[in-house]
């Protein structure tokens, strides 16, 4: 089955720096690639999604790119803010009904003003 | 708010008890998840159904079911309840029958005592 490993754990930022945050991914089929953003005690919630006809895409601050012959996708959050602090998961699923979305263990992004 | 509902909002419960989590999709979604998120666990995909019929399943314990009714909502059955079972529960929904597009739900709350 589909493995997603999500570095790093942590990422502490200061207000209005940048933050990365990457994910690989074993199986070469899969083709949709979701980003969640969950604050403390709140519902995962759909921020960015890429699929594998595309490289890149923005949307405002944060965008996500993809590079499916090295297995990794990677998203890029700009100007950072005091209420991008979140958990953020990765995931990454095959086209097919049977499917499933494997997440990654998440990232812990801190932004201090 | 994603247009998923889940009730209850929290449930506490002794060991050995059984309890039902209730998810009901967004308009149109015929695709419900369910999820289990532990303090030191990611998302944990336990089950799918896609308009009535179950579709995938994950690390779903065989202290657990699911069903999913006519008119699309789900519900997830939580049997002998042991401590470990504590965690929250999401259930999420997408219109199509892959895995694309979750929209997760505000989950519910288990505690077992």
């Amino acid at each position: 089955g589909e493995n997603v490993e999500q570095h790093p754990s942590t990422l502490s930022v200061q207000e209005g720096d940048s933050a990365v945050i990457k994910c690989t991914y074993s199986d070469s089929a899969s083709n949709y690639f979701p980003w969640y953003k969950q604050e403390l005690g709140k519902r995962p919630q759909l921020i960015i999604d890429i699929r594998s006809n595309v490289g890149e895409k923005k949307d405002q601050r944060i965008a996500v790119t993809l590079n499916k012959t090295a297995k990794h996708f990677s998203l890029h959050i700009t100007e950072t803010q005091p209420e991008d602090s979140a958990v953020y998961f990765c995931a990454a699923t095959q086209p097919s009904g049977y499917s499933t979305l494997t997440f990654g263990k998440g990232t812990m992004l801190l932004v201090s003003p | 708010d994603s247009g998923v509902t889940q009730t209850p909002k929290h449930l506490i419960t002794a060991t050995g008890q059984r309890v039902t989590l209730r998810c009901s999709p967004r308009s149109g979604d015929l695709s419900v998840y369910w999820y289990q998120q532990s303090l030191d666990q990611g998302l944990q995909f336990l089950i799918q159904y896609y308009n009535g019929e179950e579709r995938a399943k994950g690390n779903i314990l065989e202290r657990f079911s699911a069903q999913q009714f006519p008119d699309l909502h789900s519900e997830l059955n939580l049997s002998s309840l042991e401590l470990g079972d504590s965690a929250l529960y999401f259930c999420a929904s997408s219109e199509v029958e892959s895995s694309y597009e979750q929209y997760f739900g505000p989950g519910t709350r288990l505690t077992v005592t």
